[in-house]
């Protein structure tokens, strides 16, 4: 299966304090994505990142990328209570075929 | 703005019924995506579509099927429900073109089959 997987499957941290989530994929990609859910929603897209891209921000999201290791950071910086979610990476097939492979997700809990 | 609507939020229905989930969007978007989501497992691809009236198996397509036949829409059946099929449903669609492009989830349906 080309299926993703994070680590830790659940974080919990202080308000202010930074979230490091990580992803590990098994097949060659073209481009990664990370993904949040709140509880018993449908997922939102956070932010791509492209093989051949090393590191990505957006905001207070730093994502980066080592394709020779297959594995992937989200870093969210200075958390906030509303950050509570759950967070999964998405790749892609490098055949050029359109759908994703998620992960099986991080639950992040932000106590205020 | 982009949206992706889901015909119920949550649904019980019964063993041996037939099922529709349907799945609407407002972007013109040529792919369609089905999932489930069960705890620890994560998304599961059951269904996606390229286009109307065309189809192709995901991961699981065991016991679903789907019609497309407008492109805004893409629904999901149950022919038969069983308790195994108990699970969050979700769908998805995205612009057309080389690679993987974001993905536009609806809310979800959850479904509870008893």
């Amino acid at each position: 299966s080309q299926q993703g997987e994070e680590d830790p499957q659940a974080l919990s941290i202080q308000e202010g304090e930074n979230a490091t989530m990580n992803c590990s994929y098994k097949t060659s990609i073209n481009n990664l994505q990370w993904y949040r859910q709140n509880s018993g929603r449908g997922l939102v897209h956070l932010i791509l990142i492209r093989s051949n891209e090393r590191e990505k921000h957006s905001g207070r999201l730093r994502v980066t990328l080592d394709t020779s290791k297959k594995s992937s950071s989200l870093l969210i910086t200075a958390s906030r209570a509303a950050d509570t979610a759950s967070y999964f990476c998405a790749t892609d097939a490098v055949t050029g075929a359109n759908n994703l492979f998620f992960g099986t997700g991080t639950r992040l809990t932000v106590i205020p | 703005d982009v949206k992706v609507t889901q015909s119920s939020r949550y649904l019980v229905k019964r063993t041996g019924e037939k099922v529709f989930l349907e799945c609407v969007q407002d972007m013109d978007h040529e792919n369609m995506f089905w999932y489930r989501q069960d705890p620890g497992l994560g998304l599961r691809l059951i269904y996606f579509s390229y286009d109307v009236k065309m189809k192709e198996k995901g991961d699981i397509p065991e016991g679903y099927s789907v019609s497309r036949e407008k492109k805004e829409r893409f629904s999901l059946i149950l022919e038969s429900a069983s308790t195994n099929q108990t699970s969050m449903y979700l769908c998805a669609s995205t612009m057309p073109g080389q690679g993987a492009h974001e993905q536009y989830f609806g809310p979800g349906t959850r479904l509870t089959v008893t």
